[in-house]
């Protein structure tokens, strides 16, 4: 899999419009682009998955832009339940993964 | 939507003891799960990856003796701590990852503590 990259911490304030941005300079044809979101002691949540250009669904946007090797998590007016650890896994669909590792993660903390 | 059921989600042993810790996908098939390890604070850290019906492929660091892992049928994978130590005490994850999209979900967990 695509080796990633993220900011290690954000900060941002409540109802605010947060931006996390992630590098994967070798990404794939195959590859898709998805994020995760982890609480302490609980297991990964998936928010949003896209390929190209832009997807959006209740939670959250995802911005890819043509050459695909970033992409950035758009979160509209974080909450303090917000706060958590958010990754960034690319890989290929298809019938199984070969690996999905996960790199160190962005840690965002919404303060009030 | 899919779910991935991690059981126990707390154990607690004392050390020697072995503890069995199960994986399974609960309204799909999953021919491929895999099991991390995560430390407070860190990232999660693959530890194999768990094929059903063949031998797990194991992360360069991972003691096949100390983990097993099974991977029985298309719902279920588990892993087995053997004659746990203090050092192994750690949060365990799973995900499974559906035929035939490939998407991943991820179990809730499962905290060890090693007495």
């Amino acid at each position: 899999l695509a080796k990633t990259t993220q900011p290690i911490s954000m900060d941002s304030y409540e109802g605010q419009e947060v931006n996390i941005t992630c590098s994967h300079n070798n990404i794939a044809t195959n590859d898709y682009i998805t994020w995760y979101q982890q609480f302490p002691s609980q297991g990964p949540r998936f928010i949003i998955q896209g390929y190209k250009t832009k997807v959006t669904n209740e939670v959250a946007s995802l911005f890819i832009p043509a050459d695909r090797k970033s992409s950035t998590l758009s979160l509209p007016r974080v909450s303090l339940s917000d706060t958590a650890v958010y990754y960034c896994l690319v890989g290929s669909l298809g019938t199984s993964y070969d690996k999905v590792i996960f790199g160190p993660g962005t840690s965002l903390s919404v303060i009030p | 939507g899919a779910v991935v059921s991690q059981h126990p989600s707390r154990v607690i042993c004392k050390s020697g003891t072995s503890v069995k810790i199960e994986c399974r996908s609960l309204d799909f098939q999953a021919t491929t799960m895999f099991w991390y390890r995560q430390f407070p604070k860190k990232s999660l850290m693959l530890m194999a990856t768990s094929n059903e019906g063949s031998k797990a492929t194991y992360e360069q660091g991972v003691e096949k003796d100390k983990f097993l892992i099974n991977h029985a049928s298309l719902t279920l994978s588990t892993l087995t701590v053997t004659s746990a130590h203090p050092e192994d005490s750690s949060f365990y994850i799973c995900s499974a990852s559906r035929v035939p999209t490939g998407e991943l979900f991820f179990g809730e967990g499962s905290r060890l503590t090693v007495l």
